[in-house]
């Protein structure tokens, strides 16, 4: 099972929005929608900010979306803040009853 | 509060074994399944398998296959992680964590993380 792909980096200025890909295949995004998103900073453990393609568990900013069309899903940012500087994995479900992450994105904010 | 508390640092030879714990609190335990995941230094996340807590029963990423052996003991809310014949690749940062709902893989709290150092 390899990796999704995901941008190694993203960036964006204060208050835009981003968006980071997630491409999979008709084997995992493109079958189930069992997306989830997360977020890490440095030494710490990754955060949980949307699961099941686009909910969005208690607590999470509503600037943050997901989405999905085919084999890629889409973590959407808007009114990008400092704090928002992390590294993000998608993950997924898939055919061989398996998980499998992203290659992550780092997000930067100018 | 939902918490995950792994066990501490361990530095192994390669070829040796390691046993890692992660003691659940806050939630009933038997209700939800545990992942492990891990993190080599500066590199991504990587699924290694899950456990259901109830059964017992697990699933592992054929790379691990043969390697890792996933166990609970529900008497004291904990998961192990045990992976065994260590190679200096092996070393990462290895996460348990829980998992939402159903085995979507929705990991929604997770341990603090365990260092695995391989190196002789």
């Amino acid at each position: 099972q390899f990796a999704l792909t995901q941008p190694a980096s993203v960036s964006g200025s204060p208050g835009q929005s981003i968006t980071i890909s997630c491409t999979g295949t008709s084997s995992d995004v493109g079958l189930y929608n069992y997306v989830s998103w997360y977020q890490q900073y440095p030494d710490k453990a990754p955060k949980l900010m949307i699961y099941d393609v686009s909910k969005r568990p208690s607590g999470v900013s509503n600037r943050f979306s997901g989405s999905k069309s085919g084999n890629t899903a889409s973590l959407t940012i808007s009114g990008l803040q400092a704090e928002d500087e992390a590294d993000y994995y998608c993950s997924s479900y898939t055919i061989s009853s398996l998980y499998v992450f992203g290659t992550g994105t780092k997000v930067t904010v100018l | 509060q939902v918490q995950l508390v792994q066990s501490g640092a361990e530095v192994k030879k390669p070829g040796a074994s390691v046993k890692v714990s992660c003691k659940a609190s806050g939630y009933t335990f038997t209700f939800y399944s545990i992942h492990w995941v891990r993190q080599a230094p500066g590199l991504g996340l990587e699924w290694m398998g899950m456990i259901n807590p109830s059964a017992g029963t697990t699933t592992y990423t054929q790379k691990f296959q043969g390697r890792v052996t996933m166990t609970r003991d529900t008497s004291t809310s904990t998961v192990y992680m045990e992976l065994s014949s260590l190679r200096s690749e092996d070393t990462a940062v290895h996460y348990c964590a829980r998992d939402l709902g159903a085995g979507t893989g929705s990991l929604d709290n997770w341990g603090q993380g365990t260092l695995v150092t391989v190196s002789s």
